[in-house]
């Protein structure tokens, strides 16, 4: 069975410094996708970003970008120029046929 | 403007009542999907629909029912049988199931006293 793992349930970061989000996955199949969602206070779930499995490429998604390792089965995201609306639940999902949810980092953006 | 919609957002249910969600989209998405979120955790599927009038049971099932009358409609009933539904509840879809990214509704707070 797949699964996905968040192992910081709590993050902080200081506004307009860096921060990486880490997610691993483990799976046998070789064509999925990968995703990170956000859930700030309003609960709304918003896409932020997605990763083709069979793209090298890493993506990108203005101040966001993930650092795809497929071999490790490493999915993490990074935060540039962090902003205080980017507080909020993130969540690092796979998805084979069916998307499943990692726990979450709840990430705080400090003035 | 294309969404989810979900009504309504709080919902507020004596023990022993049934109690239905709503999910509406108009993306013309085909897939359509139902999430229970508990505070600290992740989401968890509870039933999707590839296609109208079809549907399948996700992890935890048991408890709830749902109806794929129409493509832009798919209604969640939190049965009396469900042991534990206070709960958020998020609706999803996608153009198809598989590899498409989902998209959200905002939600459904459930409290059943």
């Amino acid at each position: 069975a797949q699964t996905v793992t968040q192992s910081q349930p709590e993050m902080s970061v200081q506004e307009a410094e860096t921060v990486t989000l880490s997610c691993t996955y483990d799976t046998s199949e070789n064509n999925y996708y990968l995703f990170w969602y956000k859930q700030p206070p309003s609960r709304q779930m918003i896409l932020v970003i997605r990763q083709e499995a069979y793209k090298q490429q890493n993506a990108t998604e203005n101040r966001f970008s993930v650092n795809f390792q497929k071999a490790a089965k490493s999915f993490s995201l990074k935060i540039s120029d962090s902003q205080l609306g980017d507080t909020a639940m993130y969540f690092c999902a796979f998805c084979g046929g069916k998307l499943i949810f990692g726990q979450g980092t709840e990430l705080s953006v400090k003035p | 403007d294309g969404g989810i919609t979900q009504s309504p957002k709080y919902l507020f249910r004596k023990e022993g009542q049934n109690v239905t969600l709503s999910c509406e989209q108009n993306l013309n998405h085909d897939a359509m999907y139902w999430y229970r979120q508990d505070p600290g955790q992740g989401l968890r599927l509870i039933y999707y629909s590839q296609i109208v009038n079809d549907f399948q049971k996700g992890d935890i099932a048991e408890g709830y029912s749902v109806s794929r009358e129409k493509k832009e409609s798919f209604p969640l009933t939190v049965t009396s049988a469900q042991k534990n539904p206070t709960a958020f509840y998020l609706c999803a879809s996608s153009y198809g199931s598989g590899t498409y990214e989902q998209y959200f509704g905002p939600g459904t707070r459930l409290t059943v006293t």
